[in-house]
């Protein structure tokens, strides 16, 4: 059983789309995040939940919005999306919420390679 | 502030070799250490990590790091690479918050 799942995989659309990245994790945690990977294998945190909680949110333009509809989610809308936009999307989940767990151990999905053209 | 310092972007090493990749992180309070894999197209997974206790910490593939304080150092070592070890990795630390920092990942590669 996959433990943190994405979909989609792949993603190509326009500049000035609006596109959703849906991610799921069956490993109970109460945390999840979303990151951002760039072409040069850069990771950023972008978001992290908890328990349906914004608690991390980086200097990430309001184009991009997460939702938590329950722990076990969280998925990524983009709006107007733009080249600069192309990137891997990693989901990932930890035990815990960081303030309590005293590390942060995170499980990582499979990633979504997003192409803006 | 917290930060992660990869020396080398690309390793290359010959199968059979020692595998050393370096990381150095900065830190106000004693850290959480981790290493993490990523083949290619896939995700990340854990090769390790060093919470308290022993310095030196053995990971999954026969990987392991040796925690040194007074060089502010996690490297990670392998005695003997596989071509299957080819991967980027990458040293993430985790401070006084609860935020994650990587480094900007090493990728190793493993010759025949």
């Amino acid at each position: 059983d996959t433990a943190v799942s994405q979909t989609p995989k792949y993603l190509v659309t326009q500049m000035g789309n609006d596109k959703s990245i849906k991610c799921e994790q069956n490993l109970g945690h109460d945390t999840m995040y979303w990151y951002k990977q760039d072409s040069k294998k850069f990771l950023k945190i972008m978001f992290s939940y908890n328990n349906k909680e914004l608690i991390i949110n980086e200097t990430v333009p309001n184009r991009f919005s997460p939702k938590s509809p329950d722990k076990a989610h969280l998925n990524l809308h983009i709006n107007s999306l733009e080249l600069g936009d192309s990137a891997v999307y990693f989901c990932a989940s930890s035990p815990n919420s960081p303030s309590r767990l005293p590390y942060n151990e995170q499980f990582f999905g499979p990633g979504t390679r997003l192409t803006v053209l | 502030a917290q930060s992660v310092t990869q020396l080398g972007s690309h390793v290359s090493v010959s199968e059979g070799a020692l595998v050393l990749l370096r990381c150095n992180y900065s830190s106000s309070v004693p850290p959480y250490l981790f290493w993490y894999v990523q083949y290619p197209n896939q995700g990340l997974q854990l090769l390790l990590k060093y919470t308290t206790g022993a310095t030196l910490v053995k990971g999954i593939n026969g990987f392991e790091a040796e925690f040194k304080k007074s060089e502010t150092s996690f490297h990670l070592t392998k005695p003997s690479a596989h071509m299957s070890d080819a991967a980027e990795y990458f040293c993430a630390a985790q401070g006084g918050s609860e935020k994650l920092v990587f480094g900007k990942g090493t990728k190793l590669t493993v010759n025949p």
